[in-house]
């Protein structure tokens, strides 16, 4: 099956600091979406991004399909951005599921 | 509208008894889907429902778990003789075009 790695695992940023997070993935997709999960656990939708670019407020993603990654920039961090970002994908081959990839742990300090 | 509920938000079972787990998607999303977080194997599949009827039923890891959908609406994941494996976090998700949408989870922890 199709493969997602989020990098980096872990990272601290101080507040007001920008950041990158990247996920691969080893297959061609139609379906791309990244969460942020909150100290309660819930999965809150963030971007549906299977190709192009969107942005949010203080977030955006990129999605570049033909190069199988995707990337989430986060300005200006704030503490309420502390979470786990999960980048999740549906391979072409698949008529369902989406596969997840391990989470990048973000924590944001004052 | 209301987004994806779940119930109970947590359930504390002994092993081998059976347990039910309950989603209500979004109103008017036809596609239903099961997921289940883990310490050990991070957030899997587990079964999708198109309508009532289930054509991917892949990531279901034993005969112990089974699922229905009623109505096109209402979906009950149930777990026969619990094992302490099965301890997770069991999450359902909805769509309609694409975008799933997220539940807050049942907290599931067999003893």
């Amino acid at each position: 099956g199709i493969q997602v790695e989020q990098s980096p695992p872990d990272l601290i940023l101080q507040e007001g600091a920008n950041s990158t997070l990247r996920c691969n993935f080893s297959d061609s997709v139609n379906n791309l979406q990244w969460f942020h999960q909150n100290p309660w656990g819930q999965l809150i939708n963030l971007f549906y991004i299977p190709s192009g670019t969107k942005q949010n407020g203080r977030l955006s993603a990129t999605t570049v399909a033909t190069e199988r990654y995707s990337l989430l920039y986060i300005s200006s961090s704030q503490t309420t951005d502390s979470g786990v970002y999960f980048c999740a994908v549906k391979s072409t081959g698949t008529a369902s599921k989406l596969t997840f990839g391990t989470g990048t742990r973000l924590q944001v300090t004052l | 509208g209301a987004g994806v509920s779940q119930s109970p938000s947590n359930k504390v079972t002994e092993k081998g008894k059976d347990v039910e787990l309950r989603c209500d998607p979004i109103s008017g999303h036809t596609a239903l889907y099961w997921y289940r977080q883990s310490l050990g194997q991070g957030l899997e599949f587990l079964i999708y429902f198109q309508g009532n009827s289930a054509p991917d039923k892949s990531g279901l890891p034993s005969d112990r778990f089974s699922a229905e959908r009623t109505g096109g609406s209402v979906s009950t994941l149930t777990i026969q003789r619990t094992q302490q494996e099965d301890s997770a976090v069991y999450l359902c998700a909805s769509s309609l075009a694409g975008e799933q949408f997220f539940g807050p989870g049942t907290r599931l922890t067999v003893l």
